[in-house]
């Protein structure tokens, strides 16, 4: 079944260490983007990528890198320099060309810093 | 500027009966209207989308929306909640593909039985 998969589904980090999630999907889609969800905030966009090689800064991206080799793939690095880390990282697809925008969600990642 | 509002942070209702969540936007341009739904821990799900077609939209598990162009609204309504539909609720609005997507708060359903 098509579909995109991260992982891990929980992370635990100490302050100061680099964390990366993984983000795959198999529904051959261009674009491919990294939210971050806190409660009672919706969902606000940290990089997007509408091509292999390239990836744009969304709202919130300081504090996180991402890089784009492979169609499939599109990890997310959370730094030491975000202040805030802790919160459920939700990877998305689309289609480029869709006009309409349905984005197509993985299960997601919860990131918890002690 | 865009913009999306879901005027409920969270809505009750009893099983068996109707529910409506409500969803306004400003926009300048004809936009793409979704709702997505989510549980506890998992990722986001369409419900439904409007994309300049028929303004009544069936969506999946007896959800339905309307568009109301002059209310600039998309509000989603059930008949008959069941328990299932327990969960957080997103109105979401785009537009140029999903490049300029905007999410609204969420509504949080909680059904009785």
């Amino acid at each position: 079944d098509g579909g995109i998969t991260q992982s891990p589904k929980y992370l635990f980090r100490k302050e100061g260490q680099n964390v990366t999630l993984s983000c795959e999907q198999n529904l051959n889609h261009d674009a491919m983007y990294w939210y971050r969800q806190d409660p009672g905030q919706g969902l606000r966009l940290i990089y997007y990528s509408q091509i292999v090689n390239d990836f744009q800064k969304g709202d919130i991206a300081e504090g996180y890198s991402v890089s784009r080799e492979k169609k499939e793939s599109f990890p997310l690095t959370v730094t030491s320099a975000q202040k805030n880390p802790t919160a459920f990282y939700l990877c998305a697809s689309s289609t480029a060309g869709d006009i309409a925008g349905e984005l197509f969600f993985g299960e997601g990642s919860r990131l918890t810093v002690l | 500027a865009q913009s999306v509002t879901q005027l409920d942070s969270h809505v009750s209702v009893s099983e068996g009966t109707p529910v409506l969540l409500r969803c306004n936007y400003s926009s300048s341009y004809s936009p793409s209207l979704f709702w997505y739904v989510q549980h506890p821990n998992k990722g986001l799900q369409l419900l439904l989308k409007y994309t300049s077609a028929a303004t009544l939209v069936k969506g999946i598990n007896g959800f339905e929306a309307e568009f109301k162009k002059s209310e600039t609204s998309f509000h989603l309504t059930k008949p008959s909640a069941h328990m299932s539909d327990a969960a957080e609720y997103f109105c979401v609005v785009s537009y140029t593909g999903g490049f300029k997507t905007i999410f609204g708060a969420g509504t949080r359903l909680f059904v009785k039985a």
